[in-house]
């Protein structure tokens, strides 16, 4: 089992829909959660970091965890092209600094 | 705030050759530093871990005689990659710890590495 999970997509939404990010992770004791974006070609950037359950929302981005059922979603409301992007789900794991990175989801927000 | 410079943005190289990548953290003292390498079409891999003045910890399979990293300072990490072949051509990028409310990792701009 991977250590971190996420369906590689892609993912196709039409513009104004929301499209749901789904993630899992194997160790239990992980504490932080984080969500990137990465177009082509730069760098990842922060889109949303999570510690605890429940929703955090931060404009048109709410992140889920559950880590109960060990899984973290993120929602992007009113999709917009300039969305689409590979999504990457990150967690650090318990005891470690260390990021440990999911496959990533291209997501495609078609207009 | 938190912000991470990466130098340089891309480089080509002759097989053989040895090409230096710095990471520099700008605005915060970065303890921990992170090297990454991506090939396209595939997530980032972990190559190792640097703390601040004393020896980077590389993941299982990466050659640590082969990219040598160097973390002499709170702002300043540096990946070498020696003897270069055409399979390290890649897209490398750091990442630093910052703290305080809301911490977490930032990353560099990315280094594209081809050898030739």
């Amino acid at each position: 089992q991977k250590e971190v999970e996420q369906n590689s997509g892609p993912l196709s939404v039409p513009e104004g829909a929301i499209a749901s990010l789904n993630c899992t992770y194997s160790d239990r004791g992980s504490q932080s959660f984080f969500w990137y974006r990465q177009y082509s070609g730069k760098s990842p950037e922060l889109i949303m970091s999570i510690y605890s359950n429940g929703d955090k929302e931060d404009g048109r981005f709410t992140a889920q965890l559950n880590k109960a059922s060990q899984y973290v979603s993120l929602l992007i409301r009113d999709s917009q092209p300039s969305d689409s992007a590979t999504y990457l789900c990150a967690v650090n794991m318990r005891g470690a600094q260390k990021l440990v990175f999911g496959q990533g989801t291209r997501l495609t927000i078609n207009p | 705030g938190a912000v991470v410079s990466q130098h340089p943005s891309w480089v080509i190289c002759k097989s053989g050759t040895s090409v230096k990548i710095e990471c520099r953290s700008l605005d915060f003292q970065a303890t921990t530093m992170f090297w990454y390498r991506q090939f396209p079409k595939q997530s980032l891999m972990l190559m190792a871990t640097s703390n601040e003045g004393s020896k980077a910890t590389y993941e299982q399979g990466v050659e640590k005689d082969k990219f040598l990293i160097n973390h002499a300072s709170l702002t300043l990490s540096t990946l070498t990659v020696t003897s270069a072949h055409p399979e390290d051509s890649s897209f490398y990028i750091c990442s630093a710890i910052f703290g305080g409310q809301g911490w977490g990792y930032t990353f560099g701009s990315g280094t594209r590495l081809t050898v030739v």
